[in-house]
Formats: C-alpha cells, sequence, structure tokens
C-alpha cells in the first residue's frame, strides 16, 4: 500500500492564480481530511469529507473548495491564491465515518504564494 | 469551544531522563484523545489515543499517556528520553458537531540533548 499521497510537494504561485493539490489513499478509509500547518499555530483544519459525495467545512475553510467524487481521492481548491495561503498542507485519511481510529497523514504540500 | 491546549512550546530533557509533554483539554461529553509526532519535513505519525478503559494508554516507540478527568489532562509521558524522540508532539480531541473531527493543539517541541 502506497497509503497517502500527496501532489505536488513544492509549489509556487503567484497572487490570483489557481491550482488543486492532489490527495489520494488506497486504503478505502471513508474519511478524509485537509489540513494547513503555520508556525505557532499547530494544525488547522479545512475541510472534510466522511464518504464520497459528503463533505463539510473545517475550521479555516475560505479561499479553499473540495469535492469527493470517489473514496480514494479528495483534492483541494486554491480559487484565487493570497499569500496568507502560504503554508504546508496535509491530507489524511481514516477508516470509518466517526474518527475512533487514528488518521494516516500524508507527507505534505509546501506552497509559496507570492 | 472543545479544544486542547498544550502549554509548553518546547520541553528539554536529557537523554535517559524521563520526560512529560502536557496537553489539556476541553470538551462535552466523554472525550476521544489523541497524540501524534511529527519530524522534520515529515507527515504526522501516531502515537497513541485514549477512547476508554483504562486511564493509561501505551503506545509507540515506548510512549504513554495518562488520562486524568478531573484534571482534563492527556500528558504524554516516557521513562528514558532517547535523542531520537527529538520531534513536534500534537494532542489532539474530537470534537463532535455533527460529524466529528479531530481539534489539534499548537504543538510542542521536545529536545532531547545527549
Amino acid at each position: 500500500n502506497a497509503g497517502v499521497t500527496q501532489t505536488p510537494k513544492f509549489q509556487v504561485l503567484k497572487t490570483g492564480q489557481s491550482m488543486t493539490l492532489q490527495c489520494a489513499q488506497d486504503m478505502n478509509h471513508e474519511y478524509m481530511s485537509w489540513y494547513r500547518q503555520d508556525p505557532g499555530m499547530g494544525l488547522r483544519l479545512i475541510h472534510y469529507s466522511v464518504g464520497a459525495g459528503i463533505t463539510d467545512q473545517g475550521e479555516v475553510p475560505n479561499g479553499y473548495n473540495v469535492s469527493r467524487s470517489t473514496t480514494e481521492d479528495f483534492p483541494l481548491r486554491l480559487l484565487s491564491a493570497a499569500p496568507s495561503q502560504t503554508s504546508v498542507y496535509f491530507c489524511a485519511s481514516s477508516p470509518g465515518d466517526r474518527l475512533k481510529h487514528e488518521q494516516y497523514f500524508g507527507p505534505g504540500t509546501r506552497l509559496t504564494v507570492t | 469551544a472543545q479544544s486542547v491546549a498544550q502549554p509548553e512550546d518546547q520541553v528539554n530533557v536529557a537523554e535517559g531522563n524521563p520526560l512529560t509533554v502536557k496537553c489539556t483539554y476541553s470538551v462535552s461529553g466523554n472525550p476521544y484523545l489523541f497524540w501524534y509526532v511529527q519530524y522534520p519535513n515529515r507527515g504526522l505519525q501516531f502515537l497513541l489515543k485514549y477512547i476508554t478503559g483504562d486511564n493509561l494508554v501505551k503506545g509507540s516507540y515506548g510512549f504513554e499517556a495518562e488520562f486524568n478527568k478531573s484534571q482534563t489532562s492527556f500528558h504524554l509521558k516516557k521513562p528514558s528520553a532517547l535523542v531520537s524522540d527529538s520531534a513536534l508532539y500534537f494532542c489532539a480531541v474530537r470534537v463532535d458537531t455533527g460529524f466529528q473531527k479531530l481539534v489539534f493543539g499548537t504543538g510542542t517541541r521536545l529536545l532531547v540533548s545527549p
């Protein structure tokens, strides 16, 4: 199993550009989530999904969109990048839909917006 | 608000000495609590969790955590620290707002000196 994979590993965007961060898992997990990690602020939840076709907002959803058309994939879209979105982004997955189990994290995407 | 707090930004300990990384929580109902570790330039890795049962939970790499309901704490401990334990540690609590989601603390950097 590859586990949770994320692409790209690094990305530089100009303000106003759009892009999609890819996340995929091959463990048939129902629960998937996106976090951003900023110094001194820990991990903050952006969006999450409890199964295909079901998504919800986390703590910091503004400026980001998600969709979940398959169990495996959970892409994160930045509609119009802003410098405040410079961060490290982590995708995670977990079995079931009630977070009784640990989350498996991807390696992260480091995004810089200039 | 439902949350976790990690009161120490950094903990310093000498190799071979016991270590404690503190976490307190604030949730309604019974808490589901987790500890994760992050090594440099890596995603988070699961260490241990408390769902129910024994207040002392044993996890990976010799770590354990003690759940204390009266003090609303879930401190991470290890009897004898290793230099390789140096990393960033995150406490997290499951929050139930319809769907379940994890709320993370801001993290504690552990430095183990030789």
